[in-house]
């Protein structure tokens, strides 16, 4: 059983559309990360977010932690074929020391 | 590059047999993690080290896994007479530790046959 559910499982869209995707937990996370993962590699650390409420912005892509801290949002603004991959949240605990993941979005940006 | 690296990067071993993987974290981060990556899943956590000790071991961890940081830099994990459902990515992560960021290695991509 995943702590962390993730929505979409999988996501095919076009290039320069607009998506989101979600991380849900009836868990309270003291931080969330997210990572993308491309096949045969390991996950690349996107952004951590550690306050309820809190929107961070990296380039076309805006992460928001939810006010109780148990779930987050990633958007995408005019998606590209660069972004295709595996998107991952994780949640870090009190203790620090166990990050739960979500089985994952798995995202395709059609050119 | 001075990011962690884990050698092999795949690995194809019979049932039965032991083998051992290698991980280097980020020189300056004193802690150090595995995990497991099952086909369609995300990163089961398997253990973990600050420096040399190590503080905290999943249930996931058989009897016939173990894991070193002798020198509190790299790391070794081992599996014993391998099964086919030890087949999976293994992955290693470093970071400091007052700090909630994770940063992970490329893996090592092993198959029982």
């Amino acid at each position: 059983t995943q702590l962390l559910e993730q929505s979409p499982q999988f996501l095919s869209i076009q290039e320069g559309e607009n998506l989101t995707v979600y991380c849900n937990s009836s868990s309270v996370f003291s931080s969330l990360q997210w990572y993308r993962q491309e096949p045969g590699e390991g996950p690349v650390l996107l952004v951590t977010v550690v306050t309820g409420g809190e929107v961070k912005k990296l380039k076309r892509l805006t992460f928001q932690f939810g006010d109780a801290r148990k779930d987050s949002s990633l958007h995408i603004t005019a998606a590209q074929p660069g972004d295709t991959g595996l998107y991952l949240c994780a949640g870090s605990s009190y203790n620090n020391n166990d990050m739960r993941f979500g089985a994952g979005t798995r995202l395709t940006v059609k050119p | 590059d001075t990011g962690v690296s884990q050698n092999p990067r795949h690995k194809i071993t019979k049932r039965g047999q032991n083998v051992t993987f290698r991980c280097d974290p980020i020189s300056e981060h004193n802690r150090l993690y595995w995990y497991r990556q099952t086909l369609g899943q995300g990163p089961e956590f398997l253990t973990y080290f600050q420096n040399e000790a190590q503080l905290e071991k999943s249930r996931l961890l058989s009897d016939r896994f173990s894991a070193e940081r002798p020198k509190g830099s790299f790391s070794t994990l081992e599996i014993q007479r391998t099964e086919q459902g030890d087949s999976a990515m293994y992955l290693c992560a470093s970071s400091l530790s007052n700090s909630y960021e994770q940063y992970f290695g490329p893996g090592t991509r092993l198959t029982v046959t």
